[in-house]
């Protein structure tokens, strides 16, 4: 089993509608967790990170985080073919002293116009 | 302000040559990562260097890789006798701090080893 694990889709939603995208994570003792998009050709770009229980927004992202469940979401609201790309989970765990992220293999995101 | 740079953008080499990446972090980030992307293994960790501290390099696939960093800021990766599977996306980050810190990535230097 992976350490962190995506779907990799493609996820396709109609423009305007809600997409949601979900990653889950080994049992470690993990502490960050960060949302990354990368288009196509490009480097990561840092979107969201959540390091509390709950719900995190900003703009059209929310980032949910359950550690109990070892599960981090985001939802994009309004999604644009803008926002086709892939998303990228990426967790530090406190035990390698929180030095590195660990990425999933991404969900590749369509947003049909 | 200014992102992440890295340079070459692109390098193609022969294999058996030496490669030097170099990446120039946000100024005021001390803490500097290197990763690696390919289609094969998606987004792995090479090395970790924060402030004076010795280096993190646990990542680092064989001990062909090596990197450095000088005067806290611009940071060299060298991979000396390229191999094909080598070939990848070299992808440099910093952060204000490190550990649990945000990471901004620069473009990356595609490296092809022909």
């Amino acid at each position: 089993q992976k350490e962190v694990e995506q779907n990799s889709g493609p996820l396709s939603v109609p423009e305007g509608a809600i997409a949601s995208l979900n990653c889950t994570y080994s049992d470690r003792v993990s502490q960050s967790f960060f949302w990354y998009r990368q288009y196509s050709g490009k480097s990561p770009e840092l979107i969201m990170s959540i390091y509390s229980n709950g719900d995190k927004e900003d703009g059209r992202f929310t980032a949910q985080l359950n550690k109990a469940s070892q599960y981090v979401s985001l939802l994009i609201r309004d999604s644009q073919p803008s926002d086709s790309a892939t998303y990228l989970c990426a967790v530090t765990w406190s035990d390698t002293g929180r030095r590195a992220l660990t990425f999933g293999s991404g969900t590749r995101l369509q947003v049909q116009p | 302000g200014a992102g992440v740079s890295q340079s070459p953008s692109n390098k193609v080499t022969e294999k058996g040559k030496d490669v030097e990446l170099r990446c120039d972090p946000i100024s005021g980030h001390t803490a500097l990562y290197w990763y690696r992307q390919s289609l094969g293994q998606g987004l792995e960790f090479l090395i970790y260097f924060q402030g004076n501290s010795a280096p993190d390099k646990s990542g680092l696939p064989s001990d062909r890789f090596s990197a450095e960093r000088t005067g806290g800021s611009v940071s060299t990766l060298t991979i000396q006798r390229t191999q094909q599977e080598d070939s990848a996306v070299y992808l440099c980050a910093s952060s204000l701090t490190g550990g649990a810190a945000e990471q901004y990535f620069g473009p990356g230097t595609r490296l092809t080893v022909t």
